[in-house]
């Protein structure tokens, strides 16, 4: 298994800018969800999904959207890229909830100028 | 709304002691907590967890205890090792708090 995957590793924006964050798993799980960490802060909850077709919002989803139409697949889209977006986006997943383990991806630094 | 207090932000050890990081939380709901270590350059790796319904949980070199009338846990690493040293988080679900870097010196 490749467990969670993340692509890029590294992105520089343009502030306006759009694009993609991709994020995939291959552990069949339901719990998907997004992660931004910021230096000093932690991680912050950004969306989750419980499953295909659901979506919600965590703690700071301005400025992003997501959508799940497969079990696999989680992308994080940013309409129109801010600087305040700079950080290190991780993607996670678990078997249900987030309370069973959650397993990580690698990691996309963004940076927006 | 919730939020969880981490301490030490840093914290250096010989190889061979003990370390401990204590964590607060503020939802008395609560019912999971999660620690996470993150290497450089990695993304978290779940560690140990606990739930309210125990007190202390221990895997190896590793236990954490809970408090659930004074809203706090604490993890324990015993007989650090050099591979110890790296960034833990705790967390109350999905609300982390903001890391303590652990050095184990040789």
């Amino acid at each position: 298994n490749a467990g969670v995957t993340q692509t890029p590793k590294f992105q520089v924006l343009k502030t306006g800018q759009s694009m993609t964050l991709q994020c995939a798993q291959d552990m069949n799980h339901e719990y998907m969800s997004w992660y931004r960490q910021d230096p000093g802060m932690g991680l912050r909850l950004i969306h989750y999904s419980v499953g295909a077709g659901i979506t919600d919002q965590g703690e700071v989803p301005n400025g992003y959207n997501v959508s799940r139409s497969t079990t696999e697949d989680f992308p994080l889209r940013l309409l129109s890229a801010a600087p305040s977006q700079t950080s290190v986006y991780f993607c996670a997943s678990s078997w249900g909830t987030i309370t069973d383990t959650q397993y990580f991806g690698p990691g996309t630094r963004l940076t927006v100028l | 709304g919730e939020n969880v207090e981490q301490h030490p932000s840093t914290l250096s050890v010989q190889e061979g002691d003990s370390a401990v990081i204590k964590c607060t939380y503020s939802d008395s709901a609560s019912n999971y907590f999660p620690w996470y270590k993150q290497e450089l350059g990695k993304g978290p790796q779940l560690i140990i967890d606990i739930r309210s319904n125990v007190g202390e949980k221990k895997d190896q070199r590793i236990a954490v205890t809970l408090n659930k009338t004074a809203k706090h846990f604490s993890l324990h690493i015993t007989e650090t090792q050099p591979e110890d040293s790296a960034v833990y988080f705790c967390a109350d679900k999905y609300i982390f708090g903001t890391g303590t870097r652990l050095k184990v010196l040789a």
